[in-house]
């Protein structure tokens, strides 16, 4: 059972747009920013939105974050073939005093 | 840029102990945090504890406390994750993941990781 909830799956057509969503509480999303990882099959985890909605250098700006009270959520637009992956939100919890993470959402492009 | 290095997969008894490795290049890294996180098959991502070197001391996930011992060897940059009285449901993968240290915001490089099968 993950501390920050997430659907397992999503899905969309090249092209589309998909947002994954990300509910936590109080002392981890409600305070505290909100990073999103992208993990694609048989490789480790890769930061891909910190502080809620900043892309590392390298990520495209199809890859977009929100947050909002104790939840956030990942944009991608112009869906491709590639980000075909498994994605984590993550925060850090003040009451755990440690990381916790979503249970991870599949992204299926059709 | 920094560079996590981990030690290779192990195989180990139920009951036994696994200890992986962690080299780190590039930054700081007596002042950044080392976490573990593992995943097991076809599961997610599990934050198994931490450790900041300039600080000493490690803090770990309330599931593991009496388990796990996370230290850090300045002199060599290395991180070590002990793992004890292993089982079954401990097969995973075991990934050492840095973040920026007091206040971190993110996690944010990962090592290749290290499968400990069980």
């Amino acid at each position: 059972q993950s501390v920050l909830t997430q659907p397992p799956s999503a899905s969309g057509t090249p092209g589309q747009r998909v947002t994954i969503s990300c509910s936590g509480g109080s002392s981890n999303i409600g305070s505290n920013t909100v990073n999103w990882y992208q993990q694609l099959p048989g490789t480790a985890p890769k930061l891909l939105i910190y502080t809620n909605n900043q892309r590392p250098s390298g990520v495209p700006d199809r890859f977009s974050g929100s947050k909002s009270g104790t939840s956030a959520s990942l944009a991608i637009s112009g869906l491709q073939s590639g980000d075909e992956a498994d994605y984590y939100c993550a925060a850090w919890d003040d009451s755990l005093f440690g990381w916790v993470f979503g249970g991870g959402t599949k992204l299926t492009v059709l | 840029q920094v560079q996590l290095v981990q030690s290779g997969a192990e195989v180990k008894k139920p009951g036994s102990s696994v200890k992986v490795s962690c080299k780190a290049s590039g930054g700081t890294f007596r002042s950044y945090g080392i976490n573990w996180v593992r995943q097991a098959p076809g599961q997610g991502l599990e934050w198994m504890g931490r450790i900041i070197p300039i600080l000493g001391g490690a803090n770990y996930a309330q599931k593991f406390q009496g388990r796990v011992t996370i230290i850090a060897d300045k002199s060599t940059n290395t991180a070590y994750m002990e793992l004890s009285s292993l089982r079954s449901e401990d097969t995973a993968v075991y990934y050492c993941a840095k973040d920026g240290g007091v206040g971190a915001a993110a996690i944010d490089y990962w090592g290749q990781g290290t499968l400990v099968t069980v």
